[in-house]
């Protein structure tokens, strides 16, 4: 088990740049979750996973938000056309599938700061 | 809609001390109840999850407990140390519709700070 993995870790980008983040979670989990983190809060849900299919999205994410997971293993998160707002630490999570409420397992995030 | 609030938002503790971190939420139709450890910087580390039926959780300095009914949790740190300086965060798993997944619902987090 490594544990969730997430690349980058910071990013920095000027206003109107396109980012891509990837997450790979722990090998054997089928759920995986995109949250959003800004400065002094709890973590805001994004988007779930469960195996390739995307099942779940918070109204959070806009039309400048995609996730996909091709195959069903890693994760990506993508951001067009950035904004102010849209700086923050986004965080992935897995979990094991079967029973819906396992434990979810964070990985270290990607902060993203835009300039 | 669920609210996930925390008491207080910082504490400041000498090493040594017990102490109680609160958690209260709005809708008692939870799975479970899950307490994280966040690091500056860092990403969440998983403390104690207590399942809708359960009433507390201990690992251990640690022990959680669920009164559902009332929707409160709280977290206990027993003889705190300088190395349990962080925020700690309070989640409940809230049930969708389609029953296909849950979604994790966070409250602020409580940042605390314990001087040696």
């Amino acid at each position: 088990d490594t544990g969730v993995s997430q690349d980058p870790r910071h990013k920095i980008t000027k206003r109107g740049q396109n980012v891509t983040f990837r997450c790979d979670p722990i090998s054997e989990h089928n759920r995986l979750y995109w949250y959003r983190q800004t400065l002094g809060q709890g973590p805001e849900f994004l988007t779930y996973f469960q195996n390739e299919a995307q099942l779940e999205k918070s109204r959070l994410l806009s039309d400048r938000f995609s996730a996909e997971r091709p195959k069903g293993s890693f994760s990506t998160l993508e951001i067009q056309r950035t904004e102010q707002g849209d700086s923050a630490m986004y965080l992935c999570a897995s979990s094991e599938g079967g029973v819906a409420h396992q434990p979810q397992h964070f990985g270290d995030g990607t902060r993203l700061s835009i300039l | 809609k669920q609210e996930v609030t925390q008491i207080p938002a910082a504490l400041s503790v000498p090493e040594g001390e017990n102490l109680v971190l609160n958690c209260s939420f709005t809708d008692s139709a939870i799975y479970n109840l899950q307490w994280f450890r966040q690091d500056p910087g860092k990403g969440l580390t998983s403390l104690l999850l207590i399942q809708s039926s359960q009433r507390e959780q201990t690992s251990g300095r640690l022990n959680a407990s669920l009164d559902k009914s009332s929707g409160r949790s709280t977290l206990y740190i027993a003889a705190s140390q300088p190395g349990d300086s962080a925020t700690y965060l309070c989640a409940v798993y809230v049930p969708k519709a389609n029953q296909a997944g849950t979604a994790l619902i966070f409250g602020k987090g409580t940042t605390l700070s314990v001087s040696s």
